[in-house]
């Protein structure tokens, strides 16, 4: 399977501020996802990922909170903007394998918002 | 939809058996299987893709009865390194591709 690798593993933000999580995998694929994992709970879709096309969001995700940038088939990058302390999330990156049968996960990135 | 799992936490001593059951109100494409340990990301399990095909990881194996609308994972003779907690994940077709969406999970404690 894919290397997915992303930065940054963890971070500690001041409220208001914004972050750019970077998802690079080492191998070209089509689709990119983007999950929120809030503590205790499962994994919710924030927004799909295509190459050469503007992201889609799912039903209460929005574009001005989380910008997505999608510039080649390796890379893809995910702002938290404006960020309160509900925002304190896991955020992982994830492909379709090419199969496009098989979802992987990245390491994820532990954000706490204080 | 989100697909139903249950039991939503399971504690056992090694060697005990489990069963944690996944459903959907909606027909089933395929059925995926994680499990998160603590501190990290989820890990890929296994696919389902046809009713009734078990498939199998270590020991453990899981079930997918398209009828139904339901998978199951079965971990037998449990191991320390089985506790985490697991997702189903089932896929949903929209806006011209598949996207998969999870379940609650459920906790599993494994106990010496």
């Amino acid at each position: 399977s894919a290397v997915i690798s992303q930065k940054p593993s963890r971070d500690i933000c001041q409220r208001g501020t914004s972050l750019t999580i970077q998802c690079q995998v080492d191998s070209q694929v089509t689709m990119m996802f983007w999950y929120r994992q809030q503590p205790g709970q499962s994994l919710t879709l924030i927004a799909t990922a295509n190459q050469g096309s503007e992201a889609t969001y799912e039903s209460g995700f929005v574009i001005d909170k989380f910008p997505i940038s999608r510039p080649n088939l390796t890379f893809s990058t995910l702002t938290v903007s404006n960020m309160s302390p509900e925002d304190s999330s896991i955020y992982l990156c994830s492909i379709e394998d090419s199969s496009g049968n098989t979802i992987y996960f990245g390491e994820g990135s532990w954000l706490t918002v204080v | 939809q989100q697909p139903v799992q249950s039991p939503q936490a399971v504690i056992l001593r090694e060697g005990e058996d489990a069963v944690i059951n996944c459903s959907s109100s909606k027909a089933l494409y395929s059925v995926h299987w994680y499990r998160q340990k603590h501190g990290e990301a989820p890990v890929f399990l296994m696919i389902l893709l046809k009713g009734g095909e078990q498939k199998g990881h270590e020991k453990i194996s899981a079930s997918f009865n398209e009828k139904k609308q339901q998978s199951s994972l079965y971990l037998t003779a449990s191991q320390l390194s089985y506790s985490g907690t697991y997702f189903c994940g089932t896929d949903m077709f929209s806006g011209g591709y598949n996207k998969l969406i999870f379940g609650a999970g459920t906790r599993l404690a494994v106990h010496p």
